[in-house]
């Protein structure tokens, strides 16, 4: 299986603040990969897909890059909504595999 | 508007079989892939597993042989059981539609928390 190594696993940080969470995948992916944004209760929201494609509707503060085994997720300017879990996953190979998550909360 | 709803026992026993079932409505469950993802209380997420509108199957290996996800296109459902549970099997089940030009999810249910008793 691929192992998608996320980090960090929680962060703290201020409305404004720029944050990066990184995905690291154990071989070649491609851009096979997702950022979903998960808040307590509801399933996981679609935020970028083919690693930095934007999801219509999202925000262009958030910005996905990266390809081949190290992807990065940026959101630019955190807003209070945007606290939350953040997970990628990689649909190159079956099994697809999550990153173990990392939660953004407020400092 | 698609929607998807999840339905099933909420309790299920130890050593037991676990059946959901998830309704599609608002558009065609047709021409698209759709798939099961799960999350135990206070943890990650799990790809369980894939299901095409033709029925070919992808499963996650982690759950060895006692996942079976099937289609019924004339009611617009998807299936998931997972046979012979245990406590590990405790989660909040999603489903969710898979766009095929990208293979990623668009349209998600709003999950539902099985939970294995003992």
């Amino acid at each position: 299986d691929i192992q998608m190594t996320q980090s960090p696993s929680s962060l703290s940080a201020s409305v404004g603040d720029r944050v990066t969470i990184t995905c690291r995948a154990s071989q070649d992916i491609r851009d096979h990969l997702v950022w979903y944004q998960q808040k307590p209760g509801k399933a996981p929201k679609r935020l970028v897909y083919t690693a930095s494609r934007l999801q219509s509707g999202v925000p262009s503060r958030f910005s996905g890059s990266g390809s081949g085994t190290e992807f990065t997720l940026t959101i630019s300017g955190l807003q209070p909504e945007d606290f939350a879990t953040y997970y990628c996953l990689q649909h190159n190979v079956f099994p697809w595999t999550f990153g173990q998550g990392t939660k953004v909360d407020i400092k | 508007q698609v929607q998807l709803q999840e339905s099933g026992p909420r309790l299920v026993k130890s050593s037991e079989t676990l059946s959901l079932t998830c309704t599609v409505s608002g558009g065609s469950i047709d021409t698209y892939y759709w798939t099961w993802i799960r999350q135990p209380p206070g943890k990650g997420l799990e790809w369980i597993g894939n299901v095409f509108y033709t029925g070919s199957t992808n499963y996650n290996p982690s759950l060895k042989s006692r996942v079976t996800i099937s289609i019924a296109t004339s009611k617009s459902q998807f299936s998931l059981k997972v046979t012979s549970v245990s406590a590990a099997d405790t989660a909040m089940y999603y489903c969710a539609r898979l766009l095929p030009s990208t293979m990623t999810t668009d349209y998600w249910g709003q999950g539902t928390l099985i939970t294995v008793s003992s």
